[in-house]
């Protein structure tokens, strides 16, 4: 079955700071997305990526930024954390194409203080 | 921007209850839609999806798409105290390999 690890689980992280969010999946899928799940708004999509090397913005990119350096590793980085971010953030990723499935790892709580 | 909207927040039933929960979106030229199920403190787990107009059936599982009305609907057979999720609706964006979630509905099956 389909593989999707996130570290850490949980993170508590001081206003300004930087904050690291790493992904890794084992499913050799090209497409990789980074969600925020917030209660009253669902899950919305921060950044996605087709592949090694390309990274798009999603609805709510700002104060975001990812990295995929390999196939199997995506990362979102915050380069000066604000409260309005914590969330649970979920890691997913798919084939490509319109039909395709995601599957998700299991999430990371970040709470910016 | 594709809107994806659930109904109803939340629902309570009797086990072996028949559930029905409902999904409209915005796209008529949207690809696919899934349902995925979400356990407390758990990521997403797709259920199934639909691509064409009608139904589809799988297990206790029946997904209706109505593209004209923009409508979706997702029916569970005799629920069980484990269906007790969120349940989300997901509708692919024509010609992207985006997706849009809606804010769910929280199903609980009481024993």
């Amino acid at each position: 079955e389909a593989a999707v690890t996130q570290s850490p689980r949980n993170k508590v992280a001081v206003t300004g700071g930087k904050v690291t969010l790493s992904c890794n999946q084992t499913n050799n899928h090209n497409n990789m997305y980074w969600y925020r799940q917030d209660t009253g708004h669902g899950l919305r999509l921060i950044h996605y990526s087709y592949g090694a090397g390309s990274t798009e913005k999603g609805d709510i990119p700002d104060g975001y930024k990812a990295s995929r350096p390999s196939q199997e590793n995506f990362s979102l980085i915050l380069e000066l954390a604000t409260p309005s971010q914590t969330s649970v953030y979920f890691c997913a990723s798919g084939d490509a194409g319109n039909y395709a499935e995601q599957f998700f790892g299991p999430g990371t709580r970040l709470t910016v203080l | 921007q594709e809107k994806v909207q659930q109904s109803p927040e939340s629902l309570i039933v009797p086990e072996g209850a028949m559930v029905s929960l409902n999904c409209s979106f915005s796209d008529s030229a949207s690809q696919s839609i899934w349902w995925y199920q979400q356990h407390p403190g758990k990521g997403p787990k797709a259920l199934i999806s639909i691509f064409s107009n009608g139904n589809k059936k799988e297990g206790r599982l029946t997904v209706y798409l109505n593209r004209a009305s923009l409508h979706v609907s997702l029916h569970i057979k005799d629920s069980q105290p484990s269906d007790s999720a969120v349940y989300l609706c997901a509708v692919s964006m024509a010609n992207t390999n985006k997706v849009v979630f809606g804010t769910g509905t929280r199903l609980q099956v009481l024993p």
